[in-house]
């Protein structure tokens, strides 16, 4: 079975921040990769998928990327609306145990 | 529209059955790859089980913790998705979501609550 791990599980930062959390797979999947941003008490919320795929009405500050089996999200400038747990997920398969966004 | 809708979720008791079902629009469920996934409350996201489409055998897999006593399937006829959860533990209490992938875009269910208490 593939894994995802993701680094850092806890980053802290401030507005204006560029903000990078890497996924690593533990074979390759061919970019079959979403990624996904969740608060307290909210359903996963879809904004990126096929590795670099910008989810309609997401803020273009947030992309991402593959190279090999190594994905990463990117948020060009860290917004107050941005501080939430992000998840990379294989489609139909596992996640990322998640990366937790604060303010620093 | 893709569109999936979870229905189903409810309070048992330690040791009932459940079965949560994932109305399905927009697409053939036959036709597609399709999971569930749970998350109980204020831990990660897991996939406890997909089946594959049709034409790639339609065989289910599961992960260990739900192996034995949960069981994905579906009804080609109502384009609806099934979870049979038998045994279930206080473990099990989480929100459920049905996930599919149309084309390259995943599609997610607003969930459906599931809590085991006695």
């Amino acid at each position: 079975d593939v894994q995802l791990t993701q680094s850092p599980s806890t980053l802290s930062a401030s507005v204006g921040d560029r903000v990078t959390i890497t996924c690593r797979a533990s074979q390759s999947i061919s970019n079959w990769l979403a990624w996904y941003q969740q608060k307290p008490g909210k359903a996963p919320k879809l904004l990126i998928y096929k590795a670099s795929i910008l989810e309609s009405g997401v803020p273009s500050r947030f992309s991402g990327s593959a190279s090999g089996t190594e994905f990463t999200l990117t948020i060009s400038s860290l917004q107050p609306d941005d501080f939430a747990t992000y998840y990379c997920h294989k489609y139909q398969g596992t996640f990322g145990p998640g990366t937790k966004v604060e303010i620093k | 529209e893709v569109q999936v809708v979870e229905s189903g979720g409810g309070l048992v008791k330690p040791g009932e059955s459940l079965r949560l079902s994932c109305a399905a629009s927009g697409f053939t469920v036959s036709d597609a790859w399709m999971s569930w996934v749970r998350q109980a409350a204020g831990k990660g996201l897991e996939c406890i089980g997909l089946i594959k489409r049709k034409t790639d055998g339609g065989t289910t897999e599961y992960a260990a913790p739900v192996k034995g006593r949960f069981t994905i399937s579906r009804d080609d006829s109502k384009n609806t998705l099934f979870l049979q959860m038998n045994s279930l533990n206080s473990d099990d209490t989480a929100m459920y979501y049905c996930v599919t992938d149309h084309g390259i875009r995943p599609y997610w269910g607003q969930g459906a609550l599931v809590t085991v208490s006695s």
